[in-house]
């Protein structure tokens, strides 16, 4: 099984800054990583799918990169609107593994 | 649109059973392999069950295996969860998935359905 460890569990930023988040997975997945927004009372959502693939509607702020085993997922220029859990999720294998979540909050 | 409608969350005892369903609508179902995953009450998402697009092939992780069974009845685009021998910690929000075109990434979810188990 591969294990996908996600950090930090928390961030707090003010508008306009930086935010990267990481997952680490205990084996090669090639790129198959997707990452997930998920705000208070809504299913996950998908902003990058396999492939660091942004969907379509997704604002050009948000981008991911990696490939293996360390991946990173950035928002550049963070909004009020980013505040939500982000997770990310490795689709390479079953059983299919999510990390554990970052919240982020707004300073 | 697609939409993902989940139904069928209750309060079960422990080693009870319950069957979940996941009326799909705006897309192909029976083009689409689906899944379901669950997110527990500390926000953990765990991946539950997978179906292939014509229902030949399950998949499910060793927490569940032998427990649950996914099903799918693409007349009815509609698709299911039967769980048995319900444990505390099923105790969960079920989310069904549609898994993307090409690749598996889950692009679009279900508002999700709540199964409590205690007794």
């Amino acid at each position: 099984e591969t294990t996908v460890t996600q950090s930090p569990a928390s961030l707090s930023v003010a508008t306009g800054e930086k935010v990267t988040i990481r997952c680490i997975t205990s084996t090669d997945i090639d790129d198959d990583m997707n990452w997930y927004q998920q705000k208070p009372g809504e299913p996950p959502k998908l902003l990058i799918s396999e492939g660091n693939t942004l969907r379509p509607g997704v604002p050009s702020r948000f981008s991911s990169s990696g490939y293996g085993t360390d991946f990173v997922f950035t928002i550049e220029n963070t909004l009020s609107e980013d505040v939500a859990d982000y997770y990310c999720l490795q689709s390479d294998n079953m059983p299919y593994t999510f990390g554990g979540g970052t919240k982020l909050e707004i300073k | 649109e697609v939409q993902l409608v989940e139904s069928g969350g209750d309060l079960v005892k422990p080693g009870g059973s319950l069957k979940l369903s996941c009326a799909a609508s705006g897309f192909t179902f029976s083009s689409y392999g689906m899944s379901w995953v669950r997110q527990t009450p500390d926000k953990r998402l765990e991946w539950v069950a997978t179906i292939s697009s014509g229902g030949s092939y399950t998949y499910y992780p060793d927490s569940v295996k032998g427990r649950f069974t996914i099903s799918r009845d693409n007349a009815k685009n509609t698709l299911y969860l039967q769980m048995s021998s319900l444990k505390s910690e099923d105790t969960a929000m079920y989310y069904c998935a549609r898994h993307g075109a090409v690749r598996v990434s889950f692009d679009y979810w279900g508002q999700g359905t709540t199964l409590t188990v205690s007794s």
